[in-house]
């Protein structure tokens, strides 16, 4: 079954960029399925951040949507996020998770926190 | 987008059943039949439980199931048990190809 495993940087400095990848195992990412980013800052309820389809077309919460990017690499078999001029506030764990069908997100990654700070 | 509004705790004994509501507007809960509804444990990834408001994902149990009315979606738990001592979260499609989760609530077992 499909499988979803985030990696990067665990500690970011106020003003930088935070950039993770999700790598995806037992499946191919360029299925018909959307590739989702969500986030959860400690204590806290969980942010959709954006989505990517395999053709590169991609779908952003208006709230983050000047400072993310989200990006593919069908060669590799995964998907990446760009979040600049961070601050404390995008402290979080980070997943990315599979759009299942439409809307429903099924498998998540095990998530991975990213703390901003100098 | 506002986030959707839950309960921030709940509570209930073992055998008993509980209702978590999860209220929106008509632009998102109301507008569409894409509501979902996850349980997370501590430290750990969430998990679907419902989808498209009322479906169940193959393997999860009976005992949890959607519904919706009006701008208002509800999470039933039947049946009770240790095990569901957990958070659960709501989710919805909101247009415009963006996706709206609710603020979480605390389900304790009594």
């Amino acid at each position: 079954q499909v499988q979803l495993q985030e990696s990067g940087p665990g500690l970011v400095k106020p003003s930088g960029t935070l950039s993770l990848t999700c790598a995806v195992s037992g499946g191919s990412i360029s299925s018909s399925n959307w590739w989702n980013w969500v986030r959860q800052p400690p204590g806290k309820g969980l942010e959709w951040i954006g989505e990517i389809y395999h053709s590169g077309s991609t779908n952003y919460n208006p709230s983050l949507k000047s400072r993310v990017t989200i990006s593919i690499d069908k060669s590799k078999n995964q998907f990446s996020l760009k979040l600049n001029s961070v601050t404390a506030a995008d402290t979080a764990v980070y997943y990315c998770a599979r759009d299942a069908v439409r809307y429903w997100f099924d498998p998540w990654g095990q998530g991975t926190l990213v703390t901003v700070s100098s | 987008q506002s986030a959707l509004t839950q309960p921030a705790s709940v509570s209930g004994s073992p055998g008993q059943s509980i209702t978590i509501s999860c209220t929106g507007t008509s632009s998102d809960v109301g507008g569409y039949t894409y509501v979902s509804w996850y349980q997370q444990y501590p430290g750990k990834a969430p998990k679907v439980l419902i989808y498209d408001v009322t479906k169940r994902p193959s393997g999860v149990s009976n005992r949890f199931s959607g519904s919706k009315s009006g701008n208002t979606a509800s999470l039933t738990i039947s049946g009770l048990q240790a095990e569901d001592e957990a958070d659960y979260y709501c989710c919805s499609y909101a247009g415009s190809s963006i996706v709206v989760f609710g603020g979480g609530t605390k389900l304790t077992v009594l």
